[in-house]
């Protein structure tokens, strides 16, 4: 499976725009990738997915690199329930389960 | 529909002995997963099914592992003569297979073994 790289944690200010990097150098030409997030006693939670074009949805918006090597998870607006572990992960298009990560621990600074 | 449920939330055992988990998915949503998360892991990959099928099992699920899903419809996860390192959060997901990108997860169950 492709692996990818994020920073352990991250802290960010309510109300101020975060970006949640992560790595995926060794992506292949049919892996989706997916960011999940899991709030704390809760299972994780879908938030976005996309191939080669950037996406947004009501959660968040997500930039892919032109040579797809890396991308960013963009939360425009943060607030102090979007405190969570987020996963980075990449899904072949023919691949049904996760490999989850160990994620980004991301804090929100009142 | 309220989302994937699971029970019980948490369970107490002691090892040696049987547990059995109970998960009811999405309803319609044709596919089942079974993840385990230990602290401060991602959760782990177990085992899933389409409709009654169990389509793929990891290394990870032992002899003492075992999970159905008779109807098609909610999957059980039994561990039998549970050891210390069983203990962990048991998840499960669901995602209908025309957006299988997608996957909805429970609230787990977790499980200690003493």
């Amino acid at each position: 499976d492709a692996k990818t790289t994020q920073p352990n944690s991250m802290e960010s200010n309510e109300e101020e725009p975060v970006h949640l990097p992560c790595n995926h150098s060794t992506i292949s030409g049919t892996d989706y990738i997916h960011w999940y997030r899991q709030l704390p006693s809760q299972g994780p939670e879908y938030v976005i997915h996309g191939l080669t074009s950037n996406v947004n949805n009501r959660m968040a918006s997500l930039a892919i690199a032109e040579d797809r090597k890396s991308s960013t998870l963009i939360l425009h607006r943060a607030t102090l329930r979007d405190a969570a572990v987020y996963y980075c992960i990449l899904r072949d298009v023919g691949d049904d389960k996760i490999i989850f990560g160990k994620g980004t621990r991301l804090h929100i600074l009142p | 529909d309220t989302g994937v449920s699971q029970n019980p939330r948490h369970k107490i055992t002691k090892r040696g002995q049987n547990v059995t988990f109970r998960c009811d998915p999405i309803s319609e949503h044709n596919r089942l997963y079974w993840y385990r998360q230990t602290l401060g892991q991602g959760p782990e990959f177990l085992t899933y099914f389409q409709n009654e099928a169990q389509l793929e099992k990891s290394r990870l699920l032992s002899d003492r592992f075992s999970a159905e899903r008779p109807k098609g419809s909610f999957s059980t996860l039994e561990i039998q003569r549970t050891e210390q390192g069983d203990s962990a959060m048991y998840l499960c997901a669901s995602s209908f297979e025309g957006q299988r990108d997608t996957q909805y997860f429970g609230p787990g169950t977790r499980l200690t073994v003493l």
